[in-house]
């Protein structure tokens, strides 16, 4: 079964550099969640999307910014990247019916150099 | 929005003890509440689904329950052991919002 898809797994950038975070939902999955997950740190919530407007908004950074397209897909946009941005950021999608479940990918994880 | 909340934030427990964490949400409209762990570096995996009020489920040593009318929902771990340190996270669908609304999760530490 298809499941979360994030890309890049991988990416090191400089500080003061852009970064962009790609996460591809569940196919008929309609809500996206990001989180971030610094080194030895709680996940922090960041943003959702359902139906490609915000629905929430937690700690995310006046630098970052995310959206959600026609096709689901969601992007996290990083700008003026600092070396505390380095964390694995994590992608989650849902339906918009109630009762089913929010699947995770498997990360990116971001290291700021 | 809703709010859910999950307390305490973070839990220190001794190898062998017993524990369990809260998670509340508005009752109003509720749908379902949704358990996860999140160990450190990994992708949360999913332990729970719950919907009915009353309903208590089971996983090994760790359980839930859930009670809808209040609007609280507690997990328990028996017998802690150093693998279960992770963050739970649970999550409350209903209540009007779209999609799931997640608290800020319960840091669990084991010590040896």
């Amino acid at each position: 079964a298809a499941g979360v898809i994030q890309s890049p797994r991988h990416l090191i950038k400089e500080k003061r550099e852009t970064a962009t975070l790609k996460c591809y939902p569940i196919p008929r999955h309609d809500t996206v969640y990001w989180y971030q997950q610094g080194p030895g740190q709680d996940p922090q919530f960041l943003i959702s999307f359902y139906e490609k407007m915000q629905s929430d908004k937690g700690s995310i950074p006046d630098r970052f910014s995310a959206q959600q397209f026609s096709d689901y897909h969601s992007e996290l946009n990083m700008s003026s990247l600092e070396l505390g941005d380095s964390a694995l950021y994590f992608c989650a999608s849902s339906s918009g019916q109630r009762n089913t479940e929010a699947f995770f990918g498997q990360g990116t994880r971001l290291t700021v150099v | 929005i809703l709010n859910v909340e999950q307390s305490p934030q973070s839990l220190h427990v001794q190898e062998g003890d017993s524990t369990n964490f809260t998670c509340s949400f508005p009752s109003s409209n509720f749908y379902a509440l949704h358990w996860y762990r999140w160990e450190t570096a990994k992708s949360p995996e999913a332990l729970f689904v719950m919907t009915l009020n009353g309903d208590e489920k089971k996983k090994g040593r760790i359980s839930a329950t859930l009670n809808t009318k209040e609007g609280y929902s507690y997990l328990y771990i028996k017998g802690s052991q150093p693998e279960d340190s992770a963050t739970y996270l649970c999550a409350s669908s209903g209540g009007g919002a779209d999609g799931l609304t997640f608290g800020k999760g319960t840091h669990l530490i084991i010590q040896p």
